[in-house]
């Protein structure tokens, strides 16, 4: 299966407090993307970083892409009560179809 | 920002009967759309690529008689469950591709179906 690994599964912490999800993957890919999904909701894309980029910014996010390790991480700065949700990474394989990673639960403790 | 919808938001079914469930890029047209399964607290896993005018493209395991998909026109895809088993009961989430500058696309989600077939 080339589905990422996510690490870790599950993630609380207090409100202002930094967040840390990593993704793993198995082949090459042309870029690696970062969703948040609230429960029992749709997909919202968060960034995207090409596989020639080594770190992505956008507001309170921050992704880290390690083409060697095959590893990208998303690092949620300042964190509130909304960032409660699930994260998942996905990414191209040379084509359309996205591929998921496992998923992080995130919960913000107010 | 791009808008995909999904009807119904929920479905309760029961075990033998079809469900349809529909997936539509409101403000733009998307030859190719995608068909998600997500089981509770697991990830989403492709079923299905939806291509207008031509049939679909099922993922290894996902068995193409039972679920039926017909991307109809640039703005809609449906995809029918028919005779639905409470195994069958998951999240459906569909996506559909935006064309972007070049020759490169951008994938915007749906809100998600929750089939409960009892």
């Amino acid at each position: 299966s080339q589905q990422g690994e996510e690490d870790p599964q599950a993630l609380s912490i207090q409100e202002g407090e930094n967040a840390t999800m990593n993704c793993s993957y198995k082949t090459s890919i042309n870029n690696l993307q970062w969703y948040r999904q609230n429960s029992g909701r749709g997909l919202v894309h968060l960034i995207l970083i090409r596989s020639n980029e080594r770190e992505k910014h956008s507001g309170r996010l921050r992704v880290t892409l390690d083409t060697s390790k095959k590893s990208s991480s998303l690092l949620i700065t300042a964190s509130r009560a909304a960032d409660t949700a699930s994260y998942f990474c996905a990414s191209n394989f040379g084509n359309e179809k996205l591929t998921f990673g496992t998923g992080t639960r995130l919960t913000i403790i107010p | 920002g791009a808008v995909v919808s999904q009807h119904p938001s929920r479905v309760i079914c029961k075990s033998g009967t079809s469900v349809k469930i529909e997936c539509r890029s409101l403000d733009f047209q998307a030859t190719t759309m995608f068909w998600y399964r997500q089981f509770p607290k697991k990830s989403l896993m492709l079923m299905a690529t939806s291509n207008e005018g031509s049939k679909a493209t099922y993922e290894q395991g996902v068995e193409k008689d039972k679920f039926l998909i017909n991307h109809a026109s640039l703005t809609l895809s449906t995809l029918t469950v028919t005779s639905a088993h409470p195994e069958d009961s998951s999240f459906y989430i569909c996506s559909a591709d935006r064309p972007k500058s070049g020759s490169s696309y951008e994938q915007y989600f749906g809100p998600g179906t929750r089939l409960t077939v009892t």
